[in-house]
Formats: C-alpha cells, structure tokens, sequence
C-alpha cells in the first residue's frame, strides 16, 4: 500500500530535549517536505527536500533541522524543543515537482500527522 | 501573514444547501491546489487548477481558477454530511519560492442532516 508513515503519533516531551519525528515515503517519491499546523494559521511548510541531499527553508524553519540521506526518509530533527513548538506535524511527498504537466500539480499525499506537545 | 486568505473561515449549513468557499491572494501561483482534512488526519488532494479561469468539476464540488490565477472558489451543490470538513486551498510556484507550497487557514464546513 501507498504510504507515508510518520513516527510518533504523539509526543509529550521537556523544553530542550532533543527529539526526531522520522518520516517515510514507499512511492520513490523525490519531492519531501514538512508542515506544522496550528488553529486559525493553516499549514504552515517548515522546509522542504527536491531530492536526495536537496533541502531548503519553508516559511517557518527556525527551531528545526532536516536531513536527506536516502529518497524515502525525511526526518524532522527539533536540537531544542521550546513550547512554541507546540503543534500537529505533517510529512507529505509527491512525484518530482514540476515535472508532469507544470510546477506544483503533483499530488502531495501526507502522513497521518504527529501532535508534539514541549512542556 | 497568510499569503492566502481563505473565506469564510467556518460555515454551517443544513444539508441540501450549497455553499461557496473562497480563496484569495496577491500572489500570482502557477498552480492551486484543494484539500479536504478529516479529523485526525492529513489532508487529502481533492483537484488542482493550473490555467487561469480554469473550471473543474468533481462531482457536486466546482472549483475555478480566477483568470489571473491569484484567486479560486470551491463550490458545493446540495451539500451533505459527507461534505463536513476542513477545506483548505494551496498556491504553488510563485516566482520567488518554486520549490513552496503555501496553504490557507481553511474553512472549517459543517453540514447537518
């Protein structure tokens, strides 16, 4: 089955313990990316990956770090969580963006979201 | 500051009704993309718009892509309770941030039997 698997689910952690939600794609998908979700906001993108060893800074990338060492995973790596980090956590991929019929009309298909709570 | 904004941002409707969302920006997008979100999990790809003035139909849901493509409208006919959710519009490949997909706040849909 097609999918995108994010691990955890759920996440209650201390300010400044580090933690890694792991995300993984099965559709040799080459376009990653992560967003954070907060009420009355939307999804907000945090960074984004083209490729392998391609990343680059979202709309809100302060506070988290990314690697891309293989296609399928894109961990999410937060070095000092704060409670500002509070919020839903998506990990989405699609097809290699902007290769089809023109950019950004890939499917993005996403993970089932890990709520992270930073006390 | 929300590159696009999205109206209303809650509706509720009796089943039967049509509604109309909203989704605007100043932002010129190559492409515009909808979601629907359940609670609990990610959002689901419902249709993408990609040439101005665009219209697509999906079933009882019309979208159109305004002719400038900085703006579009998801239509429902005769909404059911199936139609609750939370809807939100996505703009790709501004000519600043190809790479970026920048969503709405979303319009939270509620509709009862």
């Amino acid at each position: 089955e097609a999918q995108v698997t994010q691990n955890p689910r759920y996440l209650i952690t201390v300010t400044g313990k580090k933690l890694t939600v792991t995300c993984s794609q099965n559709m040799n998908h080459e376009y990653m990316s992560w967003y954070r979700q907060d009420p009355g906001l939307g999804l907000r993108q945090i960074y984004y990956s083209m490729n392998v060893e391609v990343t680059d800074k979202g709309d809100v990338p302060e506070g988290y770090k990314v690697s891309r060492k293989e296609k399928r995973n894109f961990p999410l790596i937060l070095e000092s969580p704060s409670p500002n980090q509070t919020s839903l956590y998506f990990c989405a991929s699609s097809q290699p963006w902007g290769t089809t019929t023109g950019v950004g009309t890939d499917t993005q298909y996403f993970g089932p979201g890990t709520r992270l709570t930073v006390l | 500051t929300q590159l696009l904004e999205q109206s209303p941002q809650f509706l509720s409707i009796q089943e039967g009704e049509n509604l109309t969302v909203y989704c605007n920006s100043s932002s010129v997008f190559s492409s515009l993309q909808w979601y629907r979100q359940e609670p609990g999990e990610g959002p689901v790809l419902l249709v993408t718009v990609v040439t101005g003035g665009e219209v697509k139909k999906l079933k009882r849901l019309t979208f159109q892509f305004g002719d400038a493509r900085k703006d579009s409208s998801l239509h429902i006919t005769a909404a059911q309770p199936g139609d609750t959710g939370l809807y939100l519009c996505a703009g790709a490949g501004t000519t600043d941030s190809w790479g970026k997909l920048q969503f709405g706040a979303g319009t939270q849909v509620v509709v009862t039997p």
